[in-house]
């Protein structure tokens, strides 16, 4: 079983629209959360933290359920821009910060 | 502003050629990753450097070679290169306190 898990998509949405996409992790160890953004051809870059109690950055809001162990991410108001891959990331604590990284979900925003 | 820099955007090698990719930071970060990126199976860690000369294997460390003489400097390293090592690199340094992840902006590497 792969460790970091999330649908490769591809979200096809209109504009406006709300999307989410969910990530589940298989080691209960896990202590630290990211959704990370990379947009064709390009480096990931840091999107948002995700928290024990949640957070929301404007237009995006990310969960983490540690009791089902997965992580979310809720974009509203789908815009144009928004077109890029997501990456979830989980990193282990006790010294060794090793990223793991799922495999991306695909989102496309139309017209 | 954070920077890690990778020295070449694009190259073009031909197998068993030695490949040297070059990655500079310049946040005075302890750890520092390299990547490979492949369609359809995300970002794979190679090896990894928490301090000065210090280097633990990733997931495929298999035919690659690190080094990391300077904290600011990981530099990834193909023996002798191959046409399954086409690639995007992906050179990243972080802080051991918060995890967060900074990339530098890939080097795609062509093996002939």
């Amino acid at each position: 079983r792969k460790e970091v898990e999330q649908d490769p998509g591809p979200f096809n949405v209109p504009e406006g629209a709300t999307v989410a996409f969910n990530c589940t992790y298989s080691n209960s160890a896990s202590q630290s959360f990211f959704w990370y953004r990379q947009d064709c051809r390009k480096e990931p870059k840091l999107l948002m933290s995700v928290y024990s109690s949640g957070n929301e950055d404007g237009r995006f809001t990310a969960q983490l359920n540690r009791a089902s162990q997965y992580i979310s991410l809720l974009i509203r108001d789908s815009k144009l821009s928004d077109s890029a891959t997501y990456l979830c990331v989980v990193t282990l604590s006790g010294g060794s910060y090793i990223p793991t990284f799922g495999r991306g979900t695909s989102l496309i925003v139309h017209p | 502003d954070v920077k890690v820099t990778q020295s070449s955007r694009y190259l073009v090698k031909r197998t068993g050629e030695k490949v040297f990719l070059e990655c500079v930071q310049d946040m005075d970060h302890e750890n520092m990753f390299w990547y490979r990126q492949d369609p359809g199976l995300g970002l794979r860690l190679i090896y990894f450097s928490y301090d000065v000369k210090m280097k633990e294997k990733g997931d495929i460390p298999e035919g690659y070679s690190v080094s990391r003489e300077k904290k600011e400097r990981f530099s990834l390293i193909l023996e002798s290169a191959s046409t399954n090592q086409t690639s995007m690199y992906l050179c990243a340094s972080s802080l051991p306190t918060t995890g967060e992840l900074f990339f530098g902006e890939g080097s795609r590497l062509t093996v002939l």
